[in-house]
């Protein structure tokens, strides 16, 4: 079983919409927990780091936490075409320097 | 956020070549940085894990032979790919590992893509 679970997607959504990203994760000592951005051609940008169970909000990015549950989650609201782009999970065990990165899900906002 | 630099960001060079890549951290400390590569329309992959002053942790199956890794001060780490074949033709990314509060975030560099003739 793989650490990091994530639906690779595509995932597609209208200009405007909600996106939603998931993903779930094996070990329960995880501690902290990551959304990360990649256009395609660069390198992954941080957007959003949570680490404490509820939802954290950043502009139109909100990262939602649940650790009884392993999942941590992803909404875009009023998503712009310019949020087109991979999304990757990434899960911080034991706050140490073991991290774990899904595979990404694919996501397209048509305009 | 923090901001980590690589130089270069594209390399071209001809079989049998060593080539190194540099990656800094610019605004803050860091004892761990990772050294990643990336095939077109792929997963990122963990090659290395590099600690200052001290060796490498190679994943599985990255021959470290091959792949040098040298972290010897908290801001610097380089990844050297030596005698280099058209199959290591890749997109190299680092990052490093960065402490906010108590706990770590890891930011990444912009990349090298290197291409071997």
């Amino acid at each position: 079983q793989k650490e990091v679970e994530q639906n690779s997607g595509p995932l597609s959504v209208p200009e405007g919409a909600i996106a939603s990203l998931n993903c779930t994760y094996s070990d329960r000592g995880s501690q902290s927990f990551f959304w990360y951005r990649q256009y395609s051609g660069k390198s992954p940008e941080l957007i959003m780091s949570i680490y404490s169970n509820g939802d954290k909000e950043d502009g139109r990015f909100t990262a939602q936490l649940n650790k009884a549950s392993q999942y941590v989650s992803l909404l875009i609201r009023d998503s712009q075409p310019s949020d087109s782009a991979t999304y990757l999970c990434a899960v911080n065990i034991a706050s140490g320097n073991q991290f774990y990165f899904g595979t990404g899900t694919s996501l397209t906002v048509i305009p | 956020g923090a901001v980590v630099s690589q130089h270069p960001s594209r390399v071209i060079c001809k079989s049998g070549t060593s080539v190194k890549i540099e990656c800094r951290s610019l605004d803050f400390q860091a004892t761990t940085m990772f050294w990643y590569r990336q095939f077109p329309k792929q997963s990122l992959m963990l090659m290395a894990t590099s600690n200052e002053g001290s060796k490498a942790t190679y994943e599985q199956g990255v021959e470290k032979d091959k792949f040098l890794i040298n972290h010897a001060s908290l801001t610097l780490s380089t990844l050297t790919v030596t005698s280099a074949h058209p199959e290591d033709s890749s997109f190299y990314i680092c990052s490093a590992l960065s402490l906010a509060g108590a706990n770590y975030e890891q930011y990444f560099g912009p990349g090298t893509r290197l291409t071997v003739t």
